[in-house]
C-alpha cells in the first residue's frame, strides 16, 4: 500500500483558504486518495475523495497532481469549526482494498 | 438514520477480564474494520472485515479478536487485556469504493 506524508501542523486566518498538501509518491494507478478530518476525539469525517481528477464538493476541494504523486485539499474559507486533525490516506480500488493505513495526520488550528 | 453505533463509550477494567466491544452499522455495507487511536500515532488499523465470516488482520491485531458472523455486526473481543490497550477505538464501515463511515469511540482503560 502506499503511504503518506503530510506537515504535522498549521494555522490558518478564518475567512482565508487553507491548503493541505499530502506526498503519496508511490500512489498505484488503482488507489484513491482520500481525506477526512477529526475533530477532537470524535469519530473522523469524511470529505472528498479522488482517483484522477481534481473534485469538488460542498466542503471543500481536492487537487491532485498529472503524476498523482501528491494531492491539496482546499477549504476555500475556514471557519473555526474547521479547527481538526487532516487525514490524507491512499485506498486501493478493486478487490485489495481492506488494509488502510491513516498518519497521523496535520493538525489544523482556524484563528480568528 | 445511517450510523455506525458502537457501545460502550466509556470502559474502565482490570487486566485480564475479557471484554467485548460491540460495533453495528444499519447501512447494509460489506466492509467493516476497527482502529487504535493513541497520542501522537493516528489511526491505526486493528482488523478489518471484507463481508460475513472474513476478516483479516491489519497492522496492530495482537491482543484482539474479532467476528463477522453477520453482516451489520463486527465486535472486538479483548480475551485478556492489558494496560497497553488503553486507548481509544473506532469502529467504521463502507461499501466497496465509498467512504469510510465512522463510529463515535469507545475509550477503554485498562488497568
Amino acid at each position: 500500500d502506499a503511504k503518506t506524508t503530510q506537515p504535522t501542523s498549521m494555522d490558518c486566518a478564518e475567512g482565508r483558504a487553507a491548503n493541505l498538501p499530502c506526498n503519496h509518491s508511490t500512489i498505484s494507478g488503482n488507489e484513491y486518495v482520500y481525506w477526512y478530518r477529526q475533530i477532537h476525539s470524535q469519530g473522523p469525517q469524511y470529505i472528498i475523495h479522488g482517483l484522477k481528477n481534481n473534485e469538488t464538493n460542498e466542503m471543500a476541494s481536492l487537487i491532485i497532481t498529472e503524476d498523482r504523486k501528491s494531492s491539496t485539499l482546499i477549504l476555500p474559507h475556514a471557519t473555526l469549526r474547521d479547527t481538526a486533525v487532516y487525514y490524507c490516506i491512499v485506498r486501493v480500488g478493486g478487490d485489495s482494498w481492506g488494509k488502510l493505513q491513516f498518519g497521523a495526520g496535520t493538525q489544523v488550528v482556524v484563528t480568528p | 438514520e445511517a450510523q455506525v453505533t458502537q457501545n460502550p463509550r466509556y470502559l474502565i477494567t482490570v487486566t485480564g477480564k475479557k471484554l467485548t466491544v460491540t460495533c453495528s452499522q444499519n447501512m447494509n455495507h460489506e466492509y467493516m474494520s476497527w482502529y487504535r487511536q493513541d497520542p501522537g500515532l493516528g489511526l491505526r488499523q486493528i482488523y478489518y472485515s471484507m463481508n460475513v465470516e472474513v476478516t483479516d488482520k491489519g497492522d496492530v491485531p495482537e491482543g484482539y479478536k474479532v467476528s463477522r458472523k453477520e453482516k451489520r455486526n463486527f465486535p472486538l473481543i479483548l480475551e485478556s487485556p492489558s494496560p497497553n490497550q488503553t486507548s481509544l477505538y473506532f469502529c467504521a464501515s463502507s461499501d466497496l469504493n465509498s467512504p469510510l463511515h465512522f463510529g463515535n469511540g469507545t475509550r477503554l482503560t485498562v488497568t
